[in-house]
């Protein structure tokens, strides 16, 4: 069954760093998202992504992040200049259709800044 | 601006038992709401998807509804089993999730 992988499960950072956490979504989907989930909070929606720009974002996603799809098969988040409240678990999310699809999401990379 | 709310925030049901899992929202004119199984440290696992022209939508045990006019989505569970325990999570057009519902089923 198809599905969405991402990488690194787990990334430890110090504060200012900068940290790239990336996705590879199911192969025939074209809407590919980013989320975050701080320990015992909501899931937050953060961007969204179509053929390759921006199409949604919220108030989360500032100047500190910024997305990328590299290549044919790799959606990438990064994150410059790292705080502690940085710290979560982000999830990249993917869907074939933008407002009916259905979205199937990766296990999370969990960021740890110290 | 949309806004989620899922009640009861924890439920504990014994095995066997049939039990509802409440989503409301603020904002009616909606695309979708998805239903979602989260187990602790994972990612979260699609179980339902439901189409603001569907008033419901079934898989297995599973039974999720949508009543727009009011607001509300709710989840039920049929013949609860231990391996169903999990945060149950809804979201509304893939944008606003709610807390979640913590089950646990105890055998």
């Amino acid at each position: 069954e198809p599905e969405v992988t991402q990488t690194p499960s787990h990334q430890v950072t110090q504060m200012g760093q900068e940290v790239i956490l990336r996705c590879v979504p199911i192969s025939n989907h074209l809407y590919f998202y980013w989320y975050r989930q701080i320990l015992g909070q909501k899931v937050e929606f953060l961007v969204s992504f179509y053929n390759n720009e921006i199409s949604e974002k919220s108030e989360i996603f500032d100047d500190q992040f910024s997305v990328e799809r590299p290549d044919g098969s790799n959606f990438t988040l990064k994150i410059r200049s790292t705080k502690l409240e940085d710290s979560a678990m982000y999830f990249c999310a993917s869907s074939d259709y933008r407002n009916t699809g259905e979205l199937f999401f990766g296990e999370g990379s969990r960021l740890t800044v110290l | 601006k949309q806004e989620v709310t899922q009640i009861p925030a924890a439920l504990s049901v014994p095995e066997g038992e049939n039990l509802v899992l409440n989503c409301s929202f603020t904002d009616s004119a909606i695309y979708n709401l998805q239903w979602f199984r989260q187990d602790p440290g994972k990612g979260l696992t699609s179980l339902l998807l439901i189409q603001s022209s569907q008033r419901e939508q079934t898989s297995g045990r599973l039974n999720a509804s949508l009543d727009k006019s009011s607001g509300r989505s709710t989840l039920y569970i049929a013949a609860s089993q231990p391996g169903d325990s999990a945060t149950y999570l809804c979201a509304v057009e893939g944008s606003t999730f709610g807390d979640g519902t913590t089950l646990t089923v105890k055998p």
